[in-house]
């Protein structure tokens, strides 16, 4: 079975600062990985995602993840963070294989950007 | 289309009461999701569906709890006896094939569960 760790439950920053927010997987065979983010009073958005390829994975509103298989990783980051960004992040993982295997979700790191 | 619609938004019920919650996922989406999610944790796979098929089961799901999915369309989620430890927000999501596109999982805002 797939599990996530997200260390962080709750990272303050300062509006224009870098952050990131860590997310460590835990798996005995290949994994997909995915940041979701929750918006105060909105459902769960897909950020972004890794099923295969470059490691380094983008998103259009300036976040990026890389999944790190030695180091079971994949720690989302932004260079220069706005007050929009202000919400829930969470980390998520599931097998490639087809058929049953939903995703599971870590306990989330609550994003605070301070102006 | 208007994304995934759950009802109620809230509710609340006395302990031994029985609810029933009701998802209308992306029309042309042939996968549906319940997980809950609790104050400071992140969302539980309770089931789900393809198309009126219900593939998995979690161990969260008791045998107070049953989901349904009649023509592949909205699902309802009815739990009975509430219990204290069932308040929780229940989050429906859905996806075409495997979630594996560009917008994944599309989830609603969920319902919010109290039992007193």
């Amino acid at each position: 079975a797939q599990s996530v760790t997200q260390l962080d439950s709750q990272v303050p920053v300062f509006e224009e600062a870098p952050v990131e927010l860590r997310c460590n997987y835990s798996s005995s065979v290949s994994v997909y990985l995915f940041w979701y983010v929750q918006y105060p009073n909105q459902g769960l958005q897909l950020l972004l995602k890794y099923l295969s390829g470059s490691t380094l994975v983008e998103s259009i509103n300036g976040f990026e993840a890389e999944f790190n298989k030695s180091q079971t990783s994949f720690h989302l980051r932004k260079p220069s963070v706005h007050i929009s960004d202000t919400a829930e992040y969470f980390c998520a993982v599931r097998t490639p294989y087809s058929g049953n295997t939903p995703l599971v979700f870590g306990k989330g790191t609550r994003l605070s950007v301070i102006a | 289309d208007t994304g995934v619609s759950q009802n109620p938004r809230h509710k609340i019920t006395k302990r031994g009461q029985n609810v029933t919650f009701r998802c209308d996922p992306i029309s042309e989406h042939n996968r549906l999701y319940w997980y809950r999610q609790t104050l400071g944790q992140g969302p539980e796979f309770l089931t789900y569906f393809q198309n009126e098929a219900q593939l998995e089961k979690s161990r969260l799901l008791s045998d107070r709890f049953s989901a349904e999915r009649p023509k592949g369309s909205f699902s309802t989620l009815e739990i009975q006896r509430t219990e204290q430890g069932d308040s929780a927000m229940y989050l429906c999501a859905s996806s075409s094939g495997e979630g594996l596109g560009p917008y994944g999982y599309t989830f609603g805002s969920g319902t919010r569960l109290t039992v007193v």
